[in-house]
């Protein structure tokens, strides 16, 4: 069975630019969340689809984040226009929904974003 | 003060030895607890979940002290495999984030 999966690997990329990652979860979870770590810190839940609703967007640094989950399948994240910051590694995880009790979160290898 | 803390190491272990990780959560109202390993470069991957009564699995036991909010991780006759960084993870009931600590860096030397 296919893990998670996320492209691109790598993106190199100027400040004020655009990037879009993607994640194609594994399938039949319902479940997808996108995580962060930026270099020499903890990695940091972004945020959490059901499907293709936001369940929880508490995690999203500001505004200049987007992330969508169009069909409930695979998700998107853009970032819009990039700063220095933003680098570091974009981790996409899924899930399936629980019946009670805590899901396994299946990570899928990451994009390492470099913002110049 | 951060919500996971861990010594971030390196611990530097000769092969065959017994070494043990701590960390602490500042959150009383987390609900879960695990362990994650992540080697260099990839994803973090689920280790092993961390029960209120203990548990093992093979050569690695878990431990949690929900007084003191403290996690631990032991690893028996360590195998130069096991050299990776080793994350303490905790979950609030109430959601699915996971909440990482930092990471311990483990060598494990021959």
């Amino acid at each position: 069975e296919a893990g998670v999966t996320q492209f691109p690997s790598h993106s190199v990329i100027e400040k004020g630019q655009t990037v879009t990652l993607r994640c194609d979860p594994i399938s039949g979870h319902d479940n997808l969340y996108w995580y962060r770590r930026v270099m020499g810190k903890e990695i940091k839940f972004l945020l959490h689809f059901v499907k293709e609703s936001k369940q929880d967007e508490s995690g999203m640094p500001n505004n200049r984040f987007l992330a969508e989950r169009t069909g409930g399948t695979y998700s998107t994240l853009k970032v819009q226009p990039a700063e220095l910051e933003d680098s570091g590694v974009y981790f996409c995880a899924s899930s399936q929904v629980g019946t009670g009790g805590f899901n396994e979160q299946f990570f899928g290898p990451g994009t390492r974003l470099t913002v110049l | 003060r951060k919500e996971v803390e861990q010594d971030p190491g390196p611990f530097n272990v000769p092969e065959g030895a017994t070494v043990a990780f701590n960390c602490t959560y500042s959150n009383s109202a987390s609900q879960s607890f695990f362990w994650y390993r992540q080697d260099c470069r990839k994803e973090p991957k689920l280790l092993m979940s961390v029960y209120s009564s203990g548990n093992e699995d093979g050569r690695f036991t878990a431990q949690l002290n929900r007084a003191s909010q403290y996690i631990s991780l032991l690893i028996r006759d360590s195998k130069l495999s096991d050299s990776a960084t080793y994350l303490c993870v905790v979950n609030m009931e109430s959601n699915y984030q996971l909440i990482w600590g930092a990471g311990t860096k483990l060598i494990i030397k021959p």
